[in-house]
């Protein structure tokens, strides 16, 4: 299975932040990576799909970007709403597997 | 609007099993095919496998197979899984998600909790 290193699993951060979460792909996987943010006690939710597209309703303060075999999320202007754990998820290859996740919290 | 409404939480023995409901409303539901996911504290998440719900066809994550099995009924738009010969390391929320292949996408059920306990 293709694994996917995420980084860091934990980031603090201020509100007004621009923050960057990576993903690195063991295994060439295109531009078949998602981003999802999973809220306390809530599913997960799609925010980048493609690598880099925006998912519908998301904030544009949100972007998606690949370099070589590595992912990221970037979010910039961090907001309240905006602390959650965040996973990639890759799809070119079966099964699909997620990132470790990364927990954005307050500093 | 599109609604995945998965089956409310299971107690479970040991060695017992437990079918999963996910219906879906708002769209055609072949379609779109149905993933299952589980997600634990110490795994994360993990992807169990996936059903062409138009088919009935299944693929399972080699970790998963023996332990779920996935079905659907077309006629409710329903998708189900069972778990079975359940171990305290089964206790996790199980999510199902739409896709238009094995991919999980935008849309998701709210999870069910399993829990494993004699």
């Amino acid at each position: 299975d293709i694994q996917m290193t995420q980084s860091p699993s934990s980031l603090p951060a201020s509100l007004g932040d621009r923050v960057t979460i990576t993903c690195r792909a063991s295994q060439d996987i295109g531009n078949y990576l998602r981003w999802f943010q999973q809220k306390p006690g809530k599913s997960p939710r799609l925010m980048i799909y493609g690598a880099t597209n925006l998912a519908a309703g998301v904030p544009s303060r949100f972007s998606g970007s690949r370099s070589g075999s590595d992912y990221s999320l970037t979010i910039n202007s961090l907001e309240s709403e905006d602390m959650a754990i965040y996973y990639c998820l890759q799809h070119n290859e079966y099964p699909p597997t997620f990132g470790g996740g990364t927990k954005l919290e307050l500093k | 609007q599109v609604q995945l409404q998965q089956s409310g939480a299971e107690l479970a023995k040991p060695g017992s099993s437990v079918k999963i409901s996910c219906k879906a409303s708002g769209y055609t539901f072949t379609s779109y095919y149905i993933s299952w996911i589980k997600q634990t504290t110490g795994q994360g998440l993990e992807y169990i496998g996936y059903i062409n719900t138009g088919s009935g066809g299944t693929n399972y994550n080699e970790k998963f197979k023996g332990k779920a099995t996935l079905t659907v009924d077309k006629s409710s738009s329903t998708a189900f899984m069972q778990l079975s010969s359940l171990t305290p390391d089964d206790s996790a929320v199980y999510y199902c998600a739409r896709g238009l292949y094995y991919s999980p996408g935008a849309y998701w059920g709210q999870g069910t909790l399993v829990t494993v306990s004699s």
